[in-house]
């Protein structure tokens, strides 16, 4: 079936610790991949995307490549902060319009 | 600019009854989604717009759950005979839609709904 599956969280980090949050997906055909945050208080939005396989998508010092051949979108941060706090929710789409995201993964980011 | 606008932000009502929410796309924006959020649940897909095709309604969960687009813009996502299992964030989305289907989600800050 069509699945985006990440890992459970919550993850706590101390801040300037090294971030992944795993993400992989089951989808026919060549799907765009999506990160999107949510921060505490606010709406869903977007972190970043890549849209076929070997992109990287990058945005405010996170990373995700897109790995056909593991099927994985894990999204990366060399050094996360306290302001990263959020949840993290992995997306695919798959040429039509309908979105699936998977169940997010919250992030504690300790001072 | 203004962004994707739901309204109530929260609403609280009886077993039962039924409610309606709103959302206010962002102007010219022709895609417009509805997702809900349960407590540590990811987001489950409802219902998808796209300008004048006829609706996605593949993730309504029953036939209490509809919605509608009036005149390509506001949508109103009417759930009839309120259960408790209803309560849950539902989130309103809109994107550029067809002319660029890897253009985002910019989602709304939802509404919550408690059904007691």
């Amino acid at each position: 079936g069509n699945s985006v599956t990440q890992m459970e969280g919550p993850v706590t980090l101390s801040e300037e610790a090294f971030l992944t949050i795993n993400c992989t997906y089951t989808a026919t055909g060549y799907p765009s991949l999506f990160w999107y945050v949510q921060y505490p208080g606010e709406g869903l939005q977007l972190l970043l995307k890549a849209t076929k396989a070997d992109d990287k998508g990058s945005n405010k010092g996170f990373e995700a490549t897109y790995r056909k051949e593991t099927t994985s979108f894990h999204l990366e941060k060399g050094s996360v902060q306290v302001s990263d706090s959020a949840v993290y929710f992995c997306a695919r789409n798959t040429g039509g319009f309908k979105t699936i995201f998977g169940a997010g993964t919250r992030l504690f980011v300790k001072a | 600019g203004a962004g994707v606008s739901q309204s109530p932000s929260n609403k609280v009502t009886e077993k039962g009854k039924d409610v309606e929410l709103r959302c206010d796309p962002i102007s010219g924006h022709t895609a417009l989604y509805w997702y809900r959020q349960s407590l540590g649940q990811g987001l489950e897909f409802l219902i998808y717009f796209q300008g004048n095709s006829a609706p996605d309604k593949s993730g309504l969960p029953s036939d209490r759950f509809s919605a509608e687009r009036t005149g390509g813009s506001v949508s109103t996502l009417t759930i009839q005979r309120t259960q408790q299992e209803d309560s849950a964030v539902y989130l309103c989305a809109s994107s550029l839609g067809q002319s660029s289907y890897n253009s985002p989600l910019h989602f709304g800050n939802g509404t919550r709904l408690t059904v007691t």
